[in-house]
């Protein structure tokens, strides 16, 4: 059964760092993995879809890249900004058509 | 164009009553799915339907919940005689899903319906 989990489970920086989140899963066998924001009260936001054969996904001052081989994902923020703030949710696609989730970073930028 | 759309947005039930909840999907997106997200967790998989057929259920988690899509389109999540443990978000998602492009194929979530169960 696929497991994800995503370190640190809550992050603060002040405005105008940079940050990385981490995502690791525990069945290489994926077809894919996504970043996904979500705000309070609010649905998902996909950010970044990076297929099992690719290295990494670019947007803006988002980077993911992935590493199959060992089960990790990491998910690069360039100067953080408040509006930043957000939880970050990796997610795995197996054989199935079905996501599995970590359970997310709550990310803080203080202005 | 118009997004994933869920309602109510909020619901809250007695125990033991019965829920329905609705999910209008992107016009011409294949694939429908239903997620289940409690308090402080990621969304975890109900259920998935490609057009109106129901195509994985695995991640029911009993027989009082049930989902239907009849014409391929808007698709309810019914749950019966509701308890407190399915306080919940629930999240509806859709994905064009082309044939041959399944696998890269992104799926857009709804704002998700609130059900609190006292």
């Amino acid at each position: 059964k696929q497991e994800v989990t995503q370190i640190p489970a809550a992050l603060s920086v002040p405005e105008g760092e940079n940050l990385v989140l981490n995502c690791s899963f525990t069945d290489s066998a994926i077809y894919n993995l996504q970043w996904f924001r979500q705000d309070p009260g609010k649905g998902l936001t996909s950010l970044l879809l990076i297929q099992s054969s690719q290295r990494e996904q670019t947007s803006g001052r988002l980077n993911a890249s992935l590493d199959k081989s060992s089960g990790r994902s990491t998910l690069y923020i360039a100067a953080s900004q408040p509006g930043d703030s957000a939880t970050y949710l990796c997610a795995v696609r197996g054989g199935s058509e079905k996501l599995v989730f970590g359970k997310g970073t709550k990310l803080t930028v203080n202005p | 164009g118009a997004g994933v759309s869920q309602s109510p947005r909020y619901k809250v039930a007695k125990r033991g009553q019965d829920v329905a909840l609705r999910c209008d999907p992107i016009s011409g997106h294949v694939s429908l799915f239903w997620y289940q997200q409690a308090l402080g967790q990621g969304p975890e998989f109900l259920t998935y339907f490609q057009n109106e057929a129901q195509l994985d259920k695995s991640g029911l988690p009993s027989d009082r919940f049930f989902a239907e899509r009849p014409e391929g389109s808007v698709s309810t999540l019914k749950i019966q005689r509701t308890q407190q443990e399915d306080s919940a978000v629930y999240l509806c998602a859709s994905s064009l899903d082309r044939q041959g492009r399944g696998a890269q194929e992104t799926q857009y979530f709804g704002p998700g319906t609130r059900l609190l169960v006292l």
